[in-house]
C-alpha cells in the first residue's frame, strides 16, 4: 500500500530536549515536504526537500532542521524544542519529475498521518 | 505573494442537502488549485484539483468544484451530503509559474446533521 508514514504519533516532551520525528514513504516520491497545522492557520511549510541532499526552507522553519539522506526518509529535527512548536505536524511527497505536459509543481501532495507535539 | 481564503470556519448542512465549501484565491497569473480533506486523527487526503480546461473539476467520493478566474473562486460542492462528509477541509494554490511552496487555506469544518 502507498503510504506515508510518520512516527511517533503523539509526543509529549520539556523544553530544550532534542527530538526527531521521522517520515518515510514507499512511493519513490523525490518531493517531501513537513507541514504545521495551528487552528486558525491552516498548513504552514516548515522545510521541502526536492531530492537526496537538496533540502531549502519553507515559510516558518525557524527553530526546525532536516536531513534528506535516503529519498524515503525526511526527518524533523527540533534541536532545543520550545513551548512555541506544540503543533499538529504532517509529513508529505509528491513526484518532483514533469511529465505529461503539466510541471510537477501542479501534482498532489500524499500526507502523512501526522505528529502531535506538546512542548511544556 | 499567493494566498487563500476560506471565508467559513464552519458549514453545517443537512444529510442530503447540497453542500459548497468556499475558497478564494489570489495569485500571480494563472492558478493550480487543490482541495483537500482531513478527516480526525487522520492526514490530508487529496480531493480534486484544477490545472486547466474545464471549468468543472470532478474529484473523490462525489464531490466537485468550479473554478471561476473572474471571481477568483474555487468552490466545492456535493449535490447530496452525507454524514461521513463530515470533516475539515482545506483549499490550497499555486501559481502557474513556478516552484512555489503549496498555499493552504486555514481550513472549513463541515458539519453533516442526519
Amino acid at each position: 500500500e502507498a503510504q506515508v508514514t510518520q512516527n511517533p504519533r503523539y509526543l509529549i516532551t520539556v523544553t530544550g530536549k532534542k527530538l526527531t520525528v521521522t517520515c518515510s514513504q514507499n512511493m519513490n516520491h523525490e518531493y517531501m515536504s513537513w507541514y504545521r497545522q495551528d487552528p486558525g492557520l491552516g498548513l504552514r511549510q516548515i522545510y521541502y526537500s526536492m531530492n537526496v541532499e537538496v533540502t531549502d526552507k519553507g515559510d516558518v522553519p525557524e527553530g526546525y532542521k532536516v536531513s534528506r539522506k535516503e529519498k524515503r526518509n525526511f526527518p524533523l529535527i527540533l534541536e532545543s524544542p520550545s513551548p512555541n512548536q506544540t503543533s499538529l505536524y504532517f509529513c508529505a511527497s509528491s513526484l518532483s519529475t514533469s511529465g505529461g505536459g503539466s510541471p510537477w509543481w501542479s501534482y498532489e501532495q500524499y500526507f502523512g498521518p501526522g505528529t502531535r507535539l506538546t512542548v511544556t | 505573494a499567493q494566498s487563500v481564503a476560506q471565508p467559513e470556519d464552519q458549514v453545517n448542512v443537512a444529510e442530503g442537502n447540497p453542500l459548497t465549501v468556499k475558497c478564494t484565491y489570489s495569485v500571480s497569473g494563472n492558478p493550480y488549485l487543490f482541495w483537500y480533506v482531513q478527516y480526525p486523527n487522520r492526514g490530508l487526503q487529496f480531493l480534486l484539483k484544477y490545472i486547466t480546461g474545464d471549468n468543472l473539476v470532478k474529484g473523490s467520493y462525489g464531490f466537485e468544484a468550479e473554478f471561476n478566474k473572474s471571481q477568483t473562486s474555487f468552490h466545492l460542492k456535493k449535490p447530496s451530503a452525507l454524514v461521513s462528509d463530515s470533516a475539515l477541509y482545506f483549499c490550497a494554490v499555486r501559481p502557474y509559474s513556478g516552484n512555489t511552496p503549496l498555499v493552504f487555506g486555514k481550513g472549513t469544518r463541515l458539519s453533516v446533521i442526519a
